[in-house]
C-alpha cells in the first residue's frame, strides 16, 4: 500500500458534534483528495488540495471543510455532523503528471447517531 | 450532475467466463480513464487505465476498450476467477481539473466457482 494513513478508522459520533478526520501521507505527493462512498453513488469528491494551503470544493462539499497546513496532512472537518454524513470516507493522493495514479487510504467508517 | 454512468450494478459470471462492465461519460474534457478494483473493507486500487488517444489497452486478463466518438469505455475481464469478485469503479479525470476523479456508481462482480 502507498504511504497513506487515515485516522480514525472507525468513529461513532452524535448529531451536531464536530468531527475531524485525518489523512497522513509519506509520499510527498502534491494532490490530496477526500471522497465519501455511499451505496449506489460510487465515490464522490468532497474537497481536494493541490498544495499546502491550496484547497477547493468538490461535488459534495456542503457541511465539510478542509485544511492542509503541511504537505503530508489533509484534514476533513464536519462542522456539525448530521445523519446524512454517515458514510465511509476515503483519502487519496496523487503526484503531478499526465494521467497520474491515485492511491487510496483504507477508509474511515463514520456513523452519526 | 452525474458525469460517468456505469452499468450493470451487479454481475454474476461463472469461473472462466468473460466479465464486461460498461461506462459512459459526459465531460469531453476528460483525458484519463482509470478502472479501480475494491475489495470489502479496503480502499479502491487502480486496476488499469487508458488515455483517449488509444482504443484499447490490455494488461494480463484485463482489457479496456475505448470509443471516443461514443464517449464510452468498457472493462473486459477474460477467464474470470473467483478472486476477481470485487466492486469495480470506472472514472474520468482531466489534467486541467487537478486530476479530480469522477467515479461511476460501481459494479459488484461475483465470479462463481
Amino acid at each position: 500500500d502507498a504511504g497513506i494513513t487515515q485516522s480514525p478508522r472507525h468513529k461513532v459520533t452524535e448529531t451536531g458534534t464536530p468531527v475531524t478526520l485525518r489523512c497522513h501521507q509519506t509520499e510527498n505527493h502534491r494532490y490530496m483528495y477526500w471522497y465519501r462512498q455511499d451505496p449506489g453513488h460510487g465515490l464522490r469528491l468532497i474537497h481536494y488540495s493541490y498544495g499546502v494551503k491550496d484547497t477547493d470544493k468538490g461535488e459534495v462539499s456542503d457541511g465539510y471543510s478542509v485544511s492542509r497546513s503541511k504537505t503530508e496532512d489533509f484534514l476533513l472537518t464536519l462542522e456539525s455532523a448530521t445523519s446524512s454524513q454517515t458514510s465511509v470516507y476515503f483519502c487519496a493522493i496523487s503526484a503531478q503528471g499526465y494521467g497520474p495514479e491515485a492511491f487510496f487510504g483504507q477508509g474511515t467508517r463514520l456513523t452519526v447517531v | 450532475q452525474q458525469q460517468v454512468k456505469q452499468s450493470p450494478q451487479s454481475l454474476i459470471v461463472q469461473k472462466g467466463g468473460i466479465s464486461i462492465i460498461n461506462c459512459a461519460y459526459e465531460n469531453t474534457a476528460f483525458d484519463y480513464f482509470p478502472w479501480y478494483q475494491q475489495f470489502p473493507g479496503k480502499g479502491p486500487a487502480l486496476l488499469i487505465a487508458i488515455r483517449p488517444d488509444v482504443s484499447e489497452k490490455k494488461e494480463g486478463r484485463f482489457t479496456i476498450s475505448f470509443n471516443k466518438s461514443a464517449k464510452q469505455f468498457s472493462l473486459h475481464i477474460m477467464d474470470s476467477q473467483p478472486g476477481d469478485s470485487a466492486t469495480y469503479f470506472c472514472a474520468g479525470s482531466s489534467m486541467d481539473s487537478s486530476y479530480k476523479l469522477i467515479f461511476g456508481s460501481g459494479t459488484r462482480l461475483l465470479v462463481r466457482p
